[in-house]
């Protein structure tokens, strides 16, 4: 079974710094699909960024990206020009290609804080 | 983006009684739709997937007499909780498969807090 870790319960940057969130996962598979949620107060999931695990390039979104390293089975996500509004907590999730379901697999989250 | 609304935001209701929670698809049909559960400081837990027009399928753990799954259009889910009990106070939150998104993405509703007294 995939399971996905994320091991900073919280993390903190200064406003227009840049901070990295990690995550880690394990599969056997070779066809998946990788996802940063956010989660801001309101609780109310929103979708940062997606990566497909056949294309090298790291997707962009922005002032988000991620560094993913498919050996290493490591998909952090970087976000520049921290900004109030990016404090949330952040969820990584995981699907696979072959889920007929389109199933998610959802990390622990890190809580994001900004500081002024 | 596709918009996934639920009803109501909250509840709150006295120990025994059944809640029912709405989730709907605004503007995009859903085949599949998905209900997860979070305790605070946590991650979402997945409970069920629902497939329109097809009985639920239950994540182990989660009794389905509890928690009844009704799918019966691609627009519409229904989360009943029959006799609540205080252990059953949580954040609901369900998702909608938009198929005609790029790669088949989940849309969330806003949630619904229950609180059982």
């Amino acid at each position: 079974a995939q399971t996905v870790t994320q091991s900073q319960p919280e993390m903190s940057v200064q406003e227009a710094e840049t901070v990295t969130l990690s995550c880690t996962y394990d599969t056997s598979e070779s066809d998946y699909y990788l996802f940063w949620y956010k989660q801001p107060p309101s609780r109310q999931m929103i979708l940062v960024i997606r990566q497909e695990a056949y294309k090298q390039q790291n997707a962009t979104e922005n002032r988000f990206s991620v560094n993913f390293q498919k050996a290493a089975k490591s998909f952090s996500l970087k976000i520049s020009d921290s900004q109030l509004g990016d404090a949330a907590m952040y969820f990584c999730a995981y699907r696979s290609a072959w889920d007929s379901n389109y199933q998610l697999i959802w990390g622990a989250g890190t809580k994001l804080i900004i500081k002024p | 983006g596709a918009v996934v609304s639920q009803h109501p935001s909250w509840v709150i209701c006295k120990s025994g009684t059944s809640v029912k929670i709405e989730c709907r698809s605004l503007d995009f049909q859903a085949t599949t739709m998905f209900w997860y559960r979070q305790f605070p400081k946590q991650s979402l837990m997945l409970m069920a997937t629902s497939n329109e027009g097809s009985k639920a399928t239950y994540e182990q753990g989660v009794e389905k007499d509890k928690f009844l799954i009704n799918h019966a259009s691609l627009t519409l889910s229904t989360l009943t909780v029959t006799s609540a009990h205080p252990e059953d106070s949580s954040f609901y939150i369900c998702s909608a498969r938009d198929t005609a998104a790029s790669y088949n993405e989940q849309f969330f509703g806003p949630g619904t807090r229950l609180t059982v007294l």
